[in-house]
Order: C-alpha cells, then structure tokens, then sequence
C-alpha cells in the first residue's frame, strides 16, 4: 500500500527557507486521486495543516502562512516537496506529510520529521 | 475562515467510563468532520469521518454524532489504550482546520 516518508534538515537557521520532500512509495504520485499536504505540530501543541498540492500541481495555502509557503510535485522521483521562508523559533515543530482523497480527511501520514529553528 | 473549538480540553476517567468530547465549528460544515486519535509520540490515526463512519479497525467503542456545528466523539467503554489526544478536523472547505485536542487520561 502507499507510504510516505519525510525528509530534511532537522535544524535550519532564523530567516532562512526550510526544505521538506515527502517520498511516495508504493504507489503514483500522478494518481489523480490523491491530494498531498502538509501538516505540522509545535512540541505539546496541536495540529496545524499548512497546504496541499494535486498531482497536476495545483496548491491551496493556509492563510496563515501563504505568504511563506511554497510547495512542489517531482514526478519522476515520486516527491513533493515543502519550502517555507523566513523562519522563527516558533517554526519549529514535526512535520507531517499527509495525503486524502476526494473527501479531504487525512487516512495516510507519514512519520513525521522534526525541524528545529535556531541559530 | 471556520474556526474548530473542542472540550474539555482534557478529561481524567476511569476504566470502563463513557467518555465525549464535543467539537464546535464556529459555521456550518455539513457532516464534513473526521476525528482523529494521537497516542503520545505517535502519528495521528484516523478515526471516524462524516461525522459517524468508522475508519476500518476502529473499535465499535468508539462512536460520532452531531451536525450542523456541534459534534461530538464518544468513547463507550474507556480502556487504557484509549488514553491520546483526539482532535477533530473540517473537511467542507480549505482550510483543513483542526480543534485544538482533547487529552484523554486514566484516572
């Protein structure tokens, strides 16, 4: 079945951009069936979705964080991928890629990559 | 944007309790809800979607009601696997919002 794995830095520098790939495995990135997000949570805080992306490359930003977000789809290494600028210690969180379907609830996580902000 | 408000946001009960955590949309969502469980330094596990259908797995214990607003996840019977924070999630439009978690705890 389809899985999905995190990577990236673990720690990224005040303002610079963090970079995030999420690997699809065990199925197509193209399938025109999934959407494919991103979702984070501070240490002891809750879940905060951030975006998604469609196969064929359209994306919806939360609001709270479009001006800094950025998300991509390689389809030739089975990845989409995250970037989010000018990052602040209060950045730092796990960050989960996670997929849906036609219904927008999320059945598929990956394991979730811890970033960390400092200097 | 629609804003996902739960309670309590933590709860002590004992084994073989019944158990509910009430979710409030500040607008309508349809039954566009889903619930998820998240077990300390776990992943979030889906529970219930549409407000009331089980994700395949799920113990029967576990049920969903609700409509319009307010809803509400109900635990049957605790067990001590049950202790997690559960977060409930609108599905109606972008963005994907989450209630803010209700940690569930064994007395």
């Amino acid at each position: 079945q389809v899985q999905l794995q995190e990577s990236g830095p673990g720690l990224v520098k005040p303002s610079q951009t963090l970079s995030l790939t999420c690997t699809v495995s065990g199925g197509s990135i193209s399938s025109g069936s999934y959407y494919w997000n991103w979702i984070r949570q501070p240490a002891g805080k809750g879940l905060e979705w951030i975006g998604r992306i469609f196969s064929i490359g359209s994306t919806n930003y939360n609001p709270s964080l479009k001006s800094r977000v950025t998300m991509s789809v390689d389809t030739s290494k089975n990845q989409f991928s995250l970037n989010l600028s000018s990052v602040t210690a209060a950045d730092t969180a796990v960050y989960y890629c996670a997929s849906h379907t036609g219904a927008w609830y999320f059945d598929l996580w990956g394991r979730g990559t811890l970033v960390t902000v400092s200097s | 944007d629609i804003q996902m408000t739960q309670s309590p946001s933590s709860l002590s009960a004992s084994v073989g309790d019944r158990v509910s955590i009430t979710c409030r949309a500040s607008q309508g969502i349809n039954n566009f809800l889903a619930w998820y469980q998240q077990k300390p330094g776990k992943v979030p596990k889906l529970l219930i979607y549409a407000v009331s259908t089980l994700q395949s797995g799920v113990p029967s214990r576990y049920s969903g009601s609700g409509s319009g607003t307010d809803f509400t996840l109900t635990i049957s019977s605790l067990q001590p696997e049950d202790v997690a924070t559960y977060y409930c999630q609108k599905y109606n439009s972008a963005p994907l919002t989450f209630g803010g978690g209700t940690k569930v705890e064994i007395k």
